[in-house]
This record gives structure tokens, sequence and C-alpha cells, in this order.
């Protein structure tokens, strides 16, 4: 049973454009939604995480966008380069993944 | 930040062997660690919790038997694939967290690449 739903799979930008990755949830005593990054043959590594009294988190390019009430945030990765080229993962609580969206970042 | 080493990165053995993968929390102490199982282009699939100085929790599906998994400091989780075949082939990932009173994070480790032939 997924808990986290996640889209798009896959999703292609130019460089300096604006990869979006949404995640909806359903057990709303999660408190905690972080996303992970991960490169290939590599573990995955926390980018950025929010908790739900917050609508907004920004670290560097990237920004968690958090609406409580639909039970949906997103993953906004601003000017994109070829080295964000990844798969990403949301996640609520510890241990409730999504699928992963896999970001190509053409230069 | 809190690092989690894993060993062997890459592992090639025999079909009907037995093969141990370590992780390691270097520089913190973790009661629990987390062992997953990522097929490619996949997300990751928890098998375990492993406890420390008690018996690992697994996941329904997964076979306590072939992965046995001894969490024996708070510094060291092994997980052993026992009489492995082809279909274990796969990327095994563990990670550690989150620290109590500190922080939610889990920390990953940069995973193992087991293949059977």
């Amino acid at each position: 049973q997924q808990q986290v739903k996640q889209s798009p799979q896959s999703l292609i930008v130019q460089k300096g454009g604006i990869p979006i990755i949404n995640c909806a949830y359903e057990n709303t005593a999660f408190d905690y939604f972080p996303w992970y990054q991960q490169f290939p043959g590599k573990g995955p590594a926390l980018l950025i995480a929010i908790r739900p009294d917050v609508s907004e988190k920004k670290e560097g390019r990237f920004t968690i966008s958090f609406n409580k009430s639909a039970k949906q945030f997103s993953l906004h990765i601003m000017d994109s380069q070829p080295g964000d080229s990844a798969t990403y993962f949301c996640a609520a609580g510890e241990l409730s993944f999504g699928a992963g969206t896999t970001v190509t970042v053409r230069a | 930040g809190a690092v989690v080493s894993q060993h062997p990165s890459r592992v090639i053995c025999k079909s009907g062997t037995s093969v141990k993968i370590e992780c390691r929390s270097l520089d913190f102490q973790a009661t629990t660690m987390f062992w997953y199982r990522q097929f490619p282009k996949k997300s990751l699939m928890l098998m375990a919790t492993s406890n420390e100085g008690s018996k690992a929790t697994y996941e329904q599906g997964v076979e306590k038997d072939k992965f046995l998994i001894n969490h024996a400091s708070l510094t060291l989780s092994t997980l052993t694939v026992t009489s492995a075949h082809p279909e274990d082939s796969s990327f095994y990932i563990c990670s550690a967290g989150p620290l109590a009173g500190i922080t939610d994070t889990q920390y990953f480790g940069p995973g193992t690449r087991l293949t059977v032939l």
C-alpha cells in the first residue's frame, strides 16, 4: 500500500527551467515531509524537508510548497542545472516514500 | 552531518553462497537502522528495521531466514543474504536515524550493489 503518491515519473527540462514534482499523502498523522536526491549508483541524500506548520520552505534553489488542507506538497528546482539531474523521492514521515521522479536537465 | 557507510560497495557472488553487507554510523550512535532494497528506476522498498540488541522487524513478504539482520552495536548493523540466487541481485541500502530529539531525518548509506551469478 503506497501511502505517498508522487508524480510525474520522469521529466526533462532545459537548463534554467523549473522542474516541479508533486506528492500527495493520505495519513494526516504525518508531520515530517522530506525530499531526497539520489544519483545513479548512490544512496539517497536529504535535500530539504518541511513540517506542516509552514506552507513554504526554501533552501538555495530548492523550494518545498506545502498544502496541508489538500494533503499535497511539491518540490520546485529553480534555475535548474545539468548537475541537478537525478532521481528525487518525496517522503511522508520516516518510512513512506514516493515512487521517485527522474529529472533530466539538458544543457 | 551524520555519516553512514556501507561495505562493500559492490559484490559479485556465485549462486548458493552467502554475502554479508555492513552498515556503519560513523559519527553517531544509531539504535535503529533500516535496510532497503531498490530495483532499477524504482523506489526504496523497506525490508526490515534493525534494532540494537534485539531482533529485527521484517516487512511483510521479506524472508527473515534469507535476509539475516544483526545489530550488535550502536554503530553497526549487518545484512546477510543467505544462499543467494540471481533474483536477489539488487541495490541494497541502509539508513540510520532518526536521531531522537534532534532530527527526524534518516541518513542513508551509499548502497551496495549485489550481483549473483
